[in-house]
């Protein structure tokens, strides 16, 4: 079965520092994995996903992550916090199967930045 | 802007009734998906349609049901409802049904107040 870890409820940084939001996965799959973010009162913008390629992938906003088989991880990282980054992030896995493509959400990481 | 549109935006009502949410996926997108929202249970799965058939169910009540029509939209519709249905509902649509690689495109949410 599926499924996905996001080891911090709620993180807070500084704006200009580096932003870590950690993801672990469980798939019986070789799996899609996909970062999204929501802003309060809006829906799911997707940031980038992961499909087997390249195992460090980039997204929009400067963030990236990188997929790392042997430690079922798939860390969301960006160099530089900016205030616009405050939201919540969802860190997904995506099921392989013949009857369609279900996504299987974290439980969301409450990114703060503050000035 | 994902092209996902969802109406009503926010829809208030009492137990015992019933309401229809409706989406619009992307234009050429074969799949739509709905997903619950709520503080308890994060963001939860409940169906995919691909091209008008169900294609997968997650952890949808008996008490709801859905379809989607020739022109692709698609219709939520939840009866008897209870305070505890009180949540956001997402749309997303995606290309295809079946591949893991596909993201998914979401609406901007319809607000659910059960009285």
């Amino acid at each position: 079965a599926q499924s996905v870890t996001q080891l911090d409820s709620h993180v807070s940084v500084s704006e200009g520092t580096p932003v870590l939001l950690r993801c672990n996965y469980s798939s019986s799959y070789s799996p899609s994995l996909f970062w999204y973010v929501q802003h309060p009162n809006k829906g799911l913008q997707l940031l980038l996903k992961y499909t087997s390629a390249a195992t460090l992938v980039k997204g929009i906003n400067g963030f990236e992550a990188e997929f790392k088989k042997s430690e079922t991880s798939f860390h969301l990282t960006k160099p530089s916090a900016h205030m616009s980054d405050a939201a919540e992030y969802f860190c997904v896995v995506s099921d392989q199967a013949d009857t369609g493509n279900q996504f299987y959400f974290g439980t969301g990481t409450s990114l703060t930045v503050i000035p | 802007d994902s092209g996902v549109t969802q109406t009503p935006k926010h829809l208030i009502t009492a137990t015992g009734q019933r309401v229809t949410l409706r989406c619009s996926p992307r234009s050429g997108d074969l799949s739509v998906y709905w997903y619950q929202q709520s503080l308890d249970q994060g963001l939860q799965f409940l169906i995919q349609y691909y091209n008008g058939e169900e294609r997968a169910k997650g952890n949808i009540l008996e008490r709801f049901s859905a379809q989607q029509f020739p022109d692709l939209h698609s219709e939520l519709n939840l009866s008897s409802l209870e305070l505890g249905d009180s949540a956001l509902y997402f749309c997303a649509s995606s290309e295809r049904g079946g591949s893991s690689y596909n993201e998914q495109f979401f609406g901007p949410g319809t607000r659910l107040t059960v009285l």
